[in-house]
């Protein structure tokens, strides 16, 4: 089994330029999550798929954010219009609803930058 | 209050000792523990899950919980200066179908 890879890891970008973010899970994990965390906290939750359904969106995800999984496989994360509080760390996690569904594995991040 | 608490430290041990790091929790729904290690610049590695009350052994770690007093902690025997790291602490609750993570406790481990 591979792992779950983010691409891309760094991204360095202008305040006001839109940013994607991809995220391919573990094979056949159906559950996909994202979230984001900044220097010296824990990462904070911001949206979770169950296959192509986005079941959950936190408070943090403002308008300037989307998330989708259109077939239930790799997901994609939008920012438009950054902002320079968009800069940390944007994690993607996976977890099987066949296995421990409540076991969530990380990949690397993209770390993002805004000046 | 927060919904996952730990101590930031650090907490500085020296090689061979326990390490002994805590957490509690708010929600009293939450039904599933774990335990991740996370180096600088790195992203997080789950390293122990727990369901239930008592302790639950894997190699050199060991952890522990208390729903009771919605407490959950990580012993790490014999350490090593390759386990100096932060680990977090994180709480899952079914209700809202969520992971929350605590901010991190570092652990410095010294030759």
């Amino acid at each position: 089994d591979t792992g779950v890879s983010q691409d891309p890891r760094h991204k360095i970008t202008k305040r006001g330029q839109n940013v994607t973010f991809r995220c391919d899970p573990i094979s056949e994990h159906n559950r996909l999550y994202w979230y984001r965390q900044t220097l010296g906290q824990g990462p904070e939750f911001l949206t979770y798929f169950q296959n192509e359904a986005q079941l959950e969106k936190s408070r943090l995800l403002s308008d300037r954010f989307s998330a989708e999984r259109p077939k239930g496989s790799f997901s994609t994360l939008e920012i438009q219009r950054t902002e320079q509080g968009d800069s940390a760390m944007y994690l993607c996690a996976s977890s099987s609803k066949r296995e421990k569904m409540d076991e969530q594995y990380f990949g690397p991040g993209t770390r993002l930058t805004v000046t | 209050q927060k919904e996952v608490e730990q101590n930031s430290g650090p907490l500085s041990v020296p090689e061979g000792a326990i390490a002994s790091l805590n957490c509690t929790y708010s929600d009293r729904g939450s039904q599933s523990f774990f335990w991740y290690r996370q180096y600088s610049g790195k992203s997080p590695e789950l390293i122990m899950s727990i369901y239930s009350n008592g302790d639950k052994e894997d190699g050199r770690f060991t952890a522990q919980l208390n729903k009771a007093s919605q407490y959950v902690s990580l012993l790490i025997r014999d350490s090593q200066p390759s386990d100096s790291a932060t680990y977090l602490c994180a709480v899952f609750s079914s209700n809202t179908g969520k992971l929350i993570f605590g901010q991190g406790t570092t652990l410095q481990v010294k030759p």
